[in-house]
């Protein structure tokens, strides 16, 4: 079966913990990206890469970091830097290139830290 | 800055009802636009926009985008309590190996039977 695995689904960790979202892709999409969602607003981005070994970073990067070493595979570390990382986290993939590509978003994870 | 607008932000209507969802954007480099539905978990996709005037239907949905006036509409005909969800809309932007999306904050849509 072909599609986007994000695990765990759900993740609890303490305050001041580095913490790792994985994300998997069997499509292979070339694009690659990270979302938070927050109760009541829409998507925000967080880092996107088109290629592997290249990354770039979204809107609210600031307190997060990431990899892309392998096509399938784009993990997102969320630092103790990052001031509210309670969140639903959410990755999706596209075939990339020009233009007219949807992306499939994964399953999410929802993380909570206390 | 780039933005989009959806409008309203939560709707309450009952079974059988016709309801227009609405998108309005402010961006730079414009590729797209899309319509995701969210109903518990991930975003499923339902149409993608380039062309403005250009009609896309899917059963009871349908989406219209308007290039000139930088808004798009997703129409729902006869809802069902299944069509309850969060409904985004979002813009792609950017130019090649650099591109986006920008989403919108969402409209919650109930169904009530």
């Amino acid at each position: 079966d072909g599609g986007i695995t994000q695990s765990p689904k759900y993740l609890f960790r303490k305050e001041g913990q580095n913490v790792t979202l994985s994300c998997e892709q069997n499509l292979n999409h070339d694009a690659m990206y990270w979302y938070r969602q927050d109760p009541g607003q829409g998507l925000r981005l967080i880092y996107y890469s088109q290629i592997v070994n290249d990354f770039q970073k979204g809107d609210i990067a600031e307190g997060y970091s990431v990899s892309r070493e392998k096509k399938e595979s784009f993990p997102l570390t969320v630092t103790s830097a990052q001031k509210n990382p309670t969140a639903f986290y959410l990755c999706a993939s596209s075939k990339g290139g020009l233009n007219l590509y949807e992306q499939y978003f994964g399953p999410g994870t929802r993380l909570t830290v206390t | 800055e780039d933005k989009v607008v959806q409008s309203p932000l939560s709707l309450v209507v009952h079974e059988g009802d016709t309801v227009t969802l609405n998108c309005s954007y402010e961006v730079t480099n414009f590729r797209s636009l899309l319509w995701y539905k969210q109903e518990k978990k991930a975003p499923t996709f339902l149409f993608m926009l380039t062309s403005s005037g250009i009609e896309k239907k899917s059963g009871r949905l349908s989406s219209i985008l308007d290039k000139k006036e930088l808004f798009s509409i997703l129409n729902i005909t006869a809802t069902q309590t299944g069509d309850s969800a969060v409904y985004l809309c979002a813009v792609k932007v950017g130019i090649q190996g650099a591109q986006k999306l920008v989403f919108g904050q969402g409209t919650r849509l109930t169904i009530n039977p």
